[in-house]
């Protein structure tokens, strides 16, 4: 099946700095990946989808400043997390979309688990 | 916008006993998808459902589609301590790739 990877798995970073999060399609090209926020015993929120050489399409509610998404290439997309505060602290979660003759499916990435102090 | 609703919230069962997670939509959705997440780890798909009254086995695990492309279940027989976990549903609509994913049923189970 399609691997999906994430960089990197966890990360601590003080108040106001940004963090970047790789997420990579292994073994297949990606046009659209999505980016999720899974905050403690709850549900993932779709915060973005990424499409590759355009712009992101931001959920209502996610500042697109904040949270700067670059699918530079058909296999990477970054999220990176502009001065981040302990609020931002959450798991991030990205997939990649595989099309298919039937129906699209999403695979998901292991997740960044993001800590700010 | 659109949402998926899912219930139990939790379930807390003793090992041998069934389980069972129901997701709703009030609009028709275009497929289901199911997930498992363990403690700590991230969300692994299941299975896709897309056909109209589908059911789909693996294993223990039985995943049903209603006639209506509104409602699916997830129904476990004879848990067992490795079944721990949220069980998330997740939703897509025609003319679009965006998944919804349900709030995820939290299951214990008891030895």
């Amino acid at each position: 099946g399609a691997v999906v990877s994430q960089h990197p798995s966890w990360v601590i970073c003080k108040s106001g700095t940004s963090v970047k999060i790789e997420c990579r399609s292994l073994d297949f090209q990606a046009t659209t990946m999505f980016w999720y926020r899974q905050f403690p015993k709850q549900s993932l929120m779709l915060m973005a989808t990424s499409n590759e050489g355009s712009k992101a399409t931001y959920e209502q509610g996610v500042e697109k400043d904040k949270f700067l998404i670059n699918h530079a290439s058909l296999t990477l997309s970054t999220l990176t997390v502009t001065s981040a505060h302990p609020e931002d602290s959450s798991f991030y979660i990205c997939s990649a979309l595989v099309p298919s003759a039937m129906t699209d499916t999403q695979y998901f990435g292991p997740g960044t688990r993001l800590t700010v102090l | 916008g659109q949402q998926v609703m899912q219930i139990p919230q939790y379930q807390h069962v003793q090992e041998g006993e069934d389980f069972t997670t129901y997701c709703n939509s009030s609009t028709t959705l275009s497929n289901i998808q199911w997930y498992k997440q363990r403690p700590g780890g991230h969300p692994v798909f299941l299975i896709q459902l897309v056909k109209s009254g589908e059911v789909k086995k693996q294993k223990r695990l039985t995943f049903q589609f209603g006639e209506a492309k509104k409602n699916s279940s997830l129904h476990i027989t004879a848990t067992q301590t490795t079944d721990v976990g949220t069980y998330f549903c997740a939703g897509l609509w025609e003319y679009g790739n965006k998944l919804v994913f349900g709030a995820g049923t939290i299951l214990r189970v008891k030895s």
